[in-house]
């Protein structure tokens, strides 16, 4: 167990939807990033907060967006969701000036 | 733009036998390097990493890794590969600076135990 917590852990909707994606880091960590991984795209980071302010973007589409809450707990909102949307997508926290990153276990989007 | 490849998209070793996991890197300042594991279903976990000194370093589970600069490699060992070592397999440089976490990927390589 890494400490990161995911939920939910499936998720199933129809395209054109939004759904939240969230994670809780482990104690202590300011870092959260976020993932996805595709079978096509492999895994690829999204987007990097740091005690609730954005830090870097990856490859992250203008329909999907991230934030941070003050009791440091991230949220990924996917929107006007696509076919290929349906992923893994995986939160991984940090320490505040830490060397390596805990992945949580991951959620499986499925957009049908 | 930094990359990292991992040549063999599929291994297949006999439980007992040595396994060798090849990664590249692209060209640049010493990178951080990272082997994760990932067991189906599940999230990624780390194995071993490096970022500076003793270029072979120890990881759980019996596994190694070697940093080679003038290869820009950065292999994954086991001397005795057991049947639960079966997973995807993950190579990583990060970006450095702040960004400790932000992870460039390989694609991964399938491992495969026959008993």
């Amino acid at each position: 167990d890494s400490g990161v917590t995911q939920t939910p852990k499936h998720l199933i909707t129809a395209t054109g939807q939004r759904v939240t994606l969230r994670c809780s880091p482990r104690s202590g960590d300011l870092s959260v990033y976020w993932y996805q991984q595709s079978l096509d795209q492999g895994l690829q980071f999204l987007i990097h907060y740091y005690n609730g302010e954005e830090r870097a973007k990856g490859n992250i589409l203008e329909r999907f967006s991230a934030q941070q809450f003050p009791d440091l707990h991230s949220e990924l909102n996917l929107s006007s969701l696509e076919l290929g949307d349906s992923a893994l997508y995986f939160c991984a926290s940090s320490v505040a000036k830490g060397t390596e990153a805990f992945f949580g276990q991951g959620t499986r989007l499925t957009v049908v | 733009a930094q990359s990292v490849t991992q040549p063999d998209i599929h291994i297949t070793v006999s439980e007992g036998a040595s396994l060798e996991l090849r990664c590249n890197y692209s060209y640049g300042a010493t990178p951080y390097l990272f082997w994760y594991v990932q067991s189906p279903g599940q999230g990624l976990q780390l194995l071993l990493k490096y970022f500076s000194g003793d270029t072979l370093v120890q990881g759980i589970k019996g596994f190694e890794a070697e940093f080679k600069r003038s290869q820009s490699s950065f292999n994954l060992r086991k001397p005795s590969v057991h049947w639960s070592d079966a997973a995807e397999y993950f190579c990583a440089r990060n970006a450095g600076g702040t960004s400790y976490g932000k992870l460039t990927f390989g694609q991964g390589t399938i491992l495969t135990v026959h008993p």
